[in-house]
């Protein structure tokens, strides 16, 4: 079945380093590779996302990177400030007529002062 | 603010009961997306309407059903409810049914006892 894992679990830096998100998914008709935020008490909030017709895409401190050969993308966020902490979800979706979410099971990173 | 607006915010209710979860989606989107977030399942796709019709279904129990409405907002039906259907319940919504970003609402917390 269609399934996304999601690595490291937990993950803690110091403030001005990067932090580095790994997902792999299982469904090769996976297209569409979004980044979610959730920040305490909030709803999941859009990030950043690619689409499998290209491999990395850049969005000020935040990247994406795609391997469609490997089956895994990443996130990657430079120079981490103290908002940055917050649970990050990576998600895999088919561009089928649904588009549901599948969700990795969360990063919650901190970044420390 | 993601412009998905969800109520109530939190629901206490007993076993045995039947709840109903309201999702007014941004405007414009046609699409609505329910989500259940628990701390072992994570975040797990439910149910999708696009304009008024199920698109696509995902692990949601027969005894929770949806619907959309004309004016496009949708309404999450739980019923004989058990302790462990506590969890947060989000909505999301897109522009059409593929192809677009889902932003996602504020979430219901459910909490049976």
């Amino acid at each position: 079945g269609e399934n996304v894992e999601q690595h490291p679990s937990t993950l803690s830096v110091q403030e001005g380093d990067s932090a580095v998100i790994k997902c792999t998914y299982s469904d090769s008709a996976s297209n569409y590779f979004p980044w979610y935020k959730q920040e305490l008490g909030k709803g999941p909030q859009l990030i950043i996302d690619i689409r499998s017709n290209v491999g990395e895409k850049k969005d000020q401190r935040i990247a994406v990177t795609l391997n469609k050969t490997a089956k895994h993308f990443s996130l990657h966020i430079t120079e981490t400030q103290p908002e940055d902490s917050a649970v990050y979800f990576c998600a895999a979706s088919r561009m089928d007529s649904s588009y549901k979410l599948i969700f990795g099971s969360g990063t919650r990173l901190l970044v420390r002062p | 603010d993601s412009g998905v607006t969800q109520t109530p915010k939190h629901l206490i209710t007993a076993t045995g009961q039947r709840v109903t979860l309201r999702c007014s989606p941004r405007s414009g989107d046609l699409s609505v997306y329910w989500y259940q977030q628990s701390l072992d399942q994570g975040l797990q796709f439910l149910i999708q309407y696009y304009n008024g019709e199920e698109r696509a279904k995902g692990n949601i129990l027969e005894r929770f059903s949806a619907q959309q409405f004309p004016d496009l907002h949708s309404e999450l039906n739980l019923s004989s409810l058990e302790l462990g259907d506590s969890a947060l319940y989000f909505c999301a919504s897109s522009f059409y049914s593929g192809g677009f970003e889902q932003f996602f609402g504020p979430g219901t917390r459910l909490t049976v006892l």
